[in-house]
């Protein structure tokens, strides 16, 4: 069974600081599917960032930055340069290509606070 | 606008009482998922239809059950409603029935049941 561990229930970090949020999996499937949403205070989820299984080539996106390592099988998000505005929790999710691949299995979420 | 839209934004109830929550995909998808955000348990796949037809149900209570119509949007209805179904309850939509094309979801309803 798949399953996501986000081992930081919640960072507190002072604006400007550099921040690495960690995200585990477990999965059987050789193909599957790894996000991260955002949930600002106004509870919508705010999608992030997709990756296949067969991709591990790091993305970086203005501050964001995502490091894919199959070998450790983790998908951990760093914020360069944090803002206050980055306040929010933040999920990672699986999802498999094989037959459970109807949903997503969401991490239990770290909250992420930028003081001024 | 992510385009999903979720209906009402917010539902106050009382106990025993059944609610139906409105979802409608973005337009082209076929997927409908839903999902369930409580303090306790996080957030929990509950049920997936596409075009119509379910395709795999998660930790959905015998209380609860859903539908996708035949313009895709879909609901869930939730009856005999007790404290604990107290939630933040989001749709995603999908183009497929499988992750590759990724979920969009809607801003969700907050259900708080006294």
């Amino acid at each position: 069974a798949q399953k996501v561990t986000q081992a930081q229930t919640e960072i507190s970090v002072v604006e400007k600081e550099d921040v690495t949020l960690d995200c585990v999996y477990e999965t059987r499937d050789t193909t599957y599917y790894l996000f991260w949403y955002k949930q600002p205070p106004s509870g919508e989820l705010v999608f992030l960032i997709r990756r296949n299984s067969f991709d591990e080539q790091n993305e970086i996106s203005g501050r964001y930055s995502w490091n894919f390592q199959k070998s450790t099988s983790s998908f951990n998000f760093t914020i360069t340069a944090s803002q206050v505005v980055d306040s929010a929790v933040y999920f990672c999710a699986l999802s498999e290509a094989g037959d459970a691949g109807n949903m997503l299995t969401f991490g239990g979420g770290t909250r992420l606070m930028v003081k001024p | 606008d992510s385009g999903v839209t979720q209906t009402p934004k917010h539902l106050i109830t009382a106990t025993g009482q059944r609610v139906t929550l409105r979802c409608s995909p973005r337009s082209g998808d076929l997927s409908v998922y839903w999902y369930q955000q409580s303090l306790d348990q996080g957030l929990q796949f509950l049920i997936h239809y596409y075009n119509g037809e379910e395709r795999a149900k998660g930790n959905i209570l015998e209380r609860f059950s859903a539908q996708q119509f035949p313009d895709l949007h879909s609901e869930l209805n939730l009856s005999s409603l007790e404290l604990g179904d107290s939630a933040l309850y989001f749709c995603a939509s999908s183009l497929q029935s499988r992750g590759r094309d990724g979920y969009t979801f809607g801003s969700g309803t907050r259900l708080t049941v006294v």
